[in-house]
């Protein structure tokens, strides 16, 4: 069935850097634009970065834009947060989650997330 | 960046009624509006796009109108596994935002 799983989440000092991963399968991951989704511990949701199913247009949240990079590798199936110069701020869980179709940015499959905790 | 303002925060209501959440945007998206579910634990679900069409597998309960910045789910007779939270997400612009939520409790 159509799944998106998350990793690499963990708890990293203020500055740290993590890699967060998504693995994707029961779809062509080749044919859609991917998104990264945050939410901090008893808050709302978050929109992070995204990547056009090609891969050289991608789009950040101001928050994160210029410590964070979104990649991906679609013959592995997978999409890539880099989090760099991380902050207290950055802590929550991390959903990774496809965009419908192109020109729709409803995301209808998300993972189950991976929690990312900031603290020294 | 569009700002989406939800009301009510918070909404009880008795099994079998109905419940309206509202979802009103900073400036015009157009239909570009989707709803999402969120249970406690669990990664959120998608309950409509295009401010109006039903995802896969959403029952008729869950009904979504509205255009330009004024937007509107309805939950017709509620039933206890309705309760959760609820969001509604623009994609008209960059960035794609939520709104912050409303909290949908079962009396």
């Amino acid at each position: 069935q159509v799944q998106l799983v998350e990793s690499g989440g963990g708890v990293v000092q203020p500055g740290g850097s993590l890699r967060l991963s998504c693995a994707a399968s029961g779809f062509s991951f080749s044919l859609y634009g991917m998104h990264w989704v945050r939410q901090a511990p008893g808050k709302g949701l978050e929109w992070v970065a995204f990547i056009a199913f090609y891969g050289s247009n991608e789009d950040y949240a101001d928050s994160v834009k210029g410590r964070f990079t979104i990649s991906r590798d679609n013959s592995k199936y997978t999409l890539f947060l880099q989090m760099n110069s991380l902050r207290a701020e950055d802590t929550a869980v991390y959903y990774c989650a496809k965009r419908l179709k192109l020109g729709t940015d409803a995301f209808d499959v998300w993972g189950l997330g991976t929690v990312v905790t900031v603290s020294s | 960046e569009i700002v989406l303002t939800q009301s009510p925060a918070s909404l009880s209501v008795s099994p079998g009624d109905r419940a309206t959440l509202s979802c009103r945007a900073s400036q015009s998206i157009s239909s570009n509006l989707a709803w999402y579910q969120q249970k406690p634990g669990q990664a959120p679900r998608l309950l409509i796009y295009g401010a109006s069409t039903r995802a896969t597998g959403i029952p008729p309960t869950f009904s979504g109108s509205g255009s330009g910045t004024e937007f509107t789910l309805t939950i017709s007779s509620l039933q206890s596994e309705d309760s959760a939270h609820y969001y509604c997400q623009q994609y008209n612009n960059w960035p794609r935002t939520f709104g912050q939520g409303t909290k949908v409790e079962i009396k």
